[in-house]
């Protein structure tokens, strides 16, 4: 089955500078991976996609970038603010309904002031 | 519109005693997960429905977990007995899953319920 990396575990970034999560992913099969943020207290939400037929997914401040013959994707966050700050879970699974989210173990990022 | 709603939102029990949590979806969607979340880890799903039939329950330890989505539409999760290694967020989240199309189709958490077994 489907197995995803995250890392790092922990980000500390000063505010304004720019934040990488790294993730890797093992079936080759996946074809869609999701990014979510987890404000505490609350559920995961989605914050931005990207399909396997895409190398480079950007939205405003947020970017995802993804290596398909590697099977890396990271997601690029520039010009961090305090609301940046919260848990952020990669994802990888197949583009169908009925596909199964394999979720990786999050990386806790802090925004300095 | 209102998102996914739990309850309750916190829960401390003791060893061995049984324990459920509700969820009600977002109006409309006829797909409902079940996930569970350890500390310092990310959902792991434990049953989806597709409005009242459950379609994949393959991780739900089947022994002490239970779960109804009579109507296909709230739900209810249940363990009996609770373990202390239930102590978790347990997160519901729903979708609108349209058949007969290759899709992916965005999920919607709840805030989840913390489960405390001491």
């Amino acid at each position: 089955g489907e197995n995803v990396e995250q890392h790092p575990s922990t980000l500390s970034v000063q505010e304004g500078d720019s934040a990488v999560i790294k993730c890797t992913y093992s079936d080759s099969a996946s074809n869609y991976f999701p990014w979510y943020k987890q404000e505490l207290g609350k559920g995961p939400q989605l914050i931005i996609d990207i399909r396997s037929n895409v190398g480079e997914k950007k939205d405003q401040r947020i970017a995802v970038t993804l290596n398909k013959t590697a099977k890396h994707f990271s997601l690029h966050i520039t010009e961090t603010q305090p609301e940046d700050s919260a848990v952020y879970f990669c994802a990888a699974t197949r583009y169908s309904s009925a596909s199964k989210i394999i979720f990786g173990s999050g990386t806790r990022l802090s925004i300095r002031p | 519109e209102a998102g996914v709603v739990q309850s309750p939102r916190y829960k401390i029990i003791e060893k061995k005693q049984p324990v459920a949590f509700w969820c009600n979806p977002i109006s409309g969607h006829n797909t409902l997960y079940w996930y569970l979340q350890n500390l310092g880890q990310g959902p792991e799903l434990l049953i989806r429905y597709e409005n009242e039939e459950a379609v994949d329950d393959s991780q739900l330890p089947k022994d002490r977990f239970s779960a109804e989505r009579l109507k296909g539409v709230d739900s209810t999760l249940k363990i009996q007995p609770a373990e202390l290694g239930d102590s978790a967020v347990y997160l519901c989240a729903s979708s609108l899953s349209r058949s007969g199309r290759s899709s992916y189709n965005e999920q919607f958490f709840g805030p989840g319920t913390r489960l405390t077994v001491l």
